[in-house]
């Protein structure tokens, strides 16, 4: 079965700072790699994924993210980090199916950046 | 344009008591996913329909859950006399068939007492 596992529980981070939260998944065939972002008092939505081609995928709000197959990683990045950043943030995994996106999230990583 | 939307976003239930929640997923979105989240973790997948075809069930975690979506759009999570281990937010997501984007709605947050 697929699981993934994201590394940091809760970051802490002044404005400006730089990013990266880690993301591994567990599988050995082809995958789809998503980062879904929940805001505060919002709902989940997605930052960015990864279905094929360039293994560096940029989404909204100036993210990206690195898929790095021999690593099973997919570890989420911001050069700069501003305080609406603040957000819990979900790495998640389908083994591409023959049919639907069945999705195995993360813990999740809790980010407060500080103004 | 509207999103996916559920009620109620809160319910408070005594313990044995039955609950049903209700998801109603974007208009023409054919998959339709529910969500289990406990505190403090990711969301973890209970079932799945695609239109009015419940075609995975693996994660519901007993037989007193039940969903049904019986004309393809509006889905309903029905739990039968409720536990404590069942306090969760319970989202909902909908998609267009293939591998496209889910979209999640609020969630509603069952509270057993």
């Amino acid at each position: 079965a697929q699981s993934v596992s994201q590394h940091n529980h809760h970051v802490i981070l002044s404005e400006a700072a730089s990013l990266e939260l880690g993301c591994n998944y567990s599988y050995g065939g082809t995958v789809n790699l998503f980062w879904y972002v929940q805001y505060p008092g919002q709902h989940l939505q997605l930052l960015l994924k990864y279905f094929s081609g360039d293994p560096l995928v940029k989404g909204i709000k100036g993210f990206e993210a690195e898929f790095i197959k021999s690593k099973f990683s997919f570890n989420l990045r911001k050069p700069s980090v501003q305080w609406s950043d603040t957000a819990e943030y979900f790495c998640a995994v389908n083994a591409q199916p023959g049919g639907y996106q069945k999705v195995t999230f993360g813990t999740g990583t809790k980010l407060q950046v500080i103004p | 344009g509207a999103g996916v939307s559920q009620s109620p976003r809160y319910k408070v239930a005594k313990r044995g008591q039955d609950v049903a929640l209700r998801c109603d997923p974007i208009s023409g979105h054919v998959s339709l996913f529910w969500y289990q989240q406990a505190l403090g973790q990711g969301p973890e997948f209970l079932t799945y329909f695609q239109n009015e075809a419940q075609l995975d069930k693996s994660g519901l975690p007993s037989d007193r859950f039940f969903a049904e979506r019986p004309e393809g759009s509006v889905s309903t999570l029905k739990i039968q006399r409720t536990q404590q281990e069942d306090s969760a937010v319970y989202l909902c997501a909908s998609s267009s068939l293939g591998p496209y984007e889910q979209y999640f709605g609020p969630g509603t947050r069952l509270t057993v007492t």
